[in-house]
C-alpha cells in the first residue's frame, strides 16, 4: 500500500526546458512534504520542501506546487541542466506524529544536452 | 555540516553469513533510519530509532535487526543474509525538533549477497 506514488519512473528533457515531476499521495494526513535528488552511488540530498498551508514554494529554478485536493505535487526545474540528471524522490510526512518520512518510488531524470 | 558515514561502501556476503551494517553520524542528531533502495520500490524504511537502545520497527523489518548502543551510531543487522536482501542499504538522521522534518543520508552501502 504505497501512501506516496511516483507513478513516472523516468523522464527525459531537453537541457533549458521545463522538467516536470510528479507525485501523489493517499494519506490525508500528511501535511509536510519534501523533494530528495539522488546521484548514484551516493544519499540522496534534500532540495525543496513544501508545509500544506501553502500551495508553492520556490528556491531558485527548483518551484514546489501542492494541491492538497487532488492529493498532488509537482516539482518544476526551470530550465533544466545536464547536472540535474538524478533520481528525484518525493517524500511526505505527518507533524506531530512519527517521525519517519515516507518516500515515493523515485523518477530518474534525464536532461539531454 | 551533519556528516552520516556508513562503513563500507560495497559489500559482497555469502547466504547464510551474518552482516553487519554501521553508521555513526556526527551532530547529536535523535533520530536514525535505515531504509533499503530498491528499483522501481524506492527507499523503503526497515528499522528506526528515536533514541539510545530505543528501536522501533518500519516497514520491511523481516529478516533484520538492529542496534543501537550510543546515540551516535545505529548499526543494521542481517541475521542470516539471503540473496533478496541484496540491495543498496541508506541510513540516515535528523533532529527531533518539531520544525526540523529533513534526514541528512549516508552515501549508502550496495550489498550483494551471493
Amino acid at each position: 500500500d504505497q501512501q506516496v506514488k511516483q507513478n513516472s519512473p523516468s523522464l527525459s528533457v531537453q537541457e533549458g526546458r521545463i522538467s516536470i515531476l510528479n507525485c501523489d499521495y493517499t494519506n490525508s494526513m500528511f501535511d509536510y512534504f519534501l523533494w530528495y535528488k539522488k546521484y548514484p552511488a551516493e544519499g540522496p540530498t534534500f532540495l525543496i520542501s513544501i508545509s500544506s498551508i501553502k500551495d508553492k514554494n520556490e528556491d531558485g529554478r527548483f518551484t514546489v506546487f501542492l494541491n492538497k485536493s487532488a492529493k498532488h505535487l509537482s516539482l518544476h526545474i526551470v530550465p533544466s541542466q545536464p547536472g540535474d540528471s538524478a533520481v528525484y524522490f518525493c517524500a511526505a510526512f505527518t507533524s506531530g506524529s512519527a517521525r519517519q518520512l515516507t518516500f515515493g518510488s523515485g523518477t530518474q531524470l534525464t536532461v539531454l544536452p | 555540516d551533519v556528516k552520516v558515514t556508513q562503513s563500507s561502501r560495497y559489500l559482497v556476503k555469502r547466504t547464510g553469513e551474518k552482516v553487519f551494517l554501521e553508521c555513526v553520524q556526527d551532530m547529536d542528531h535523535e533520530n536514525m533510519f535505515w531504509y533499503r533502495q530498491d528499483p522501481g520500490l524506492g527507499l523503503r524504511l526497515i528499522y528506526f530509532s528515536y533514541d539510545v537502545k530505543m528501536k522501533e520497527k518500519g516497514d520491511i523489518p523481516e529478516g533484520y535487526s538492529v542496534s543501537r548502543e550510543k546515540k551516535e551510531r545505529f548499526s543494521l543487522i542481517l541475521e542470516s543474509a539471503s540473496t533478496n536482501q541484496t540491495s543498496m542499504y541508506l541510513c540516515a538522521s535528523s533532529t527531533g525538533t518539531a520544525r526540523s522534518y529533513g534526514y541528512t543520508f549516508g552515501s549508502g552501502t550496495r550489498l550483494t549477497v551471493v
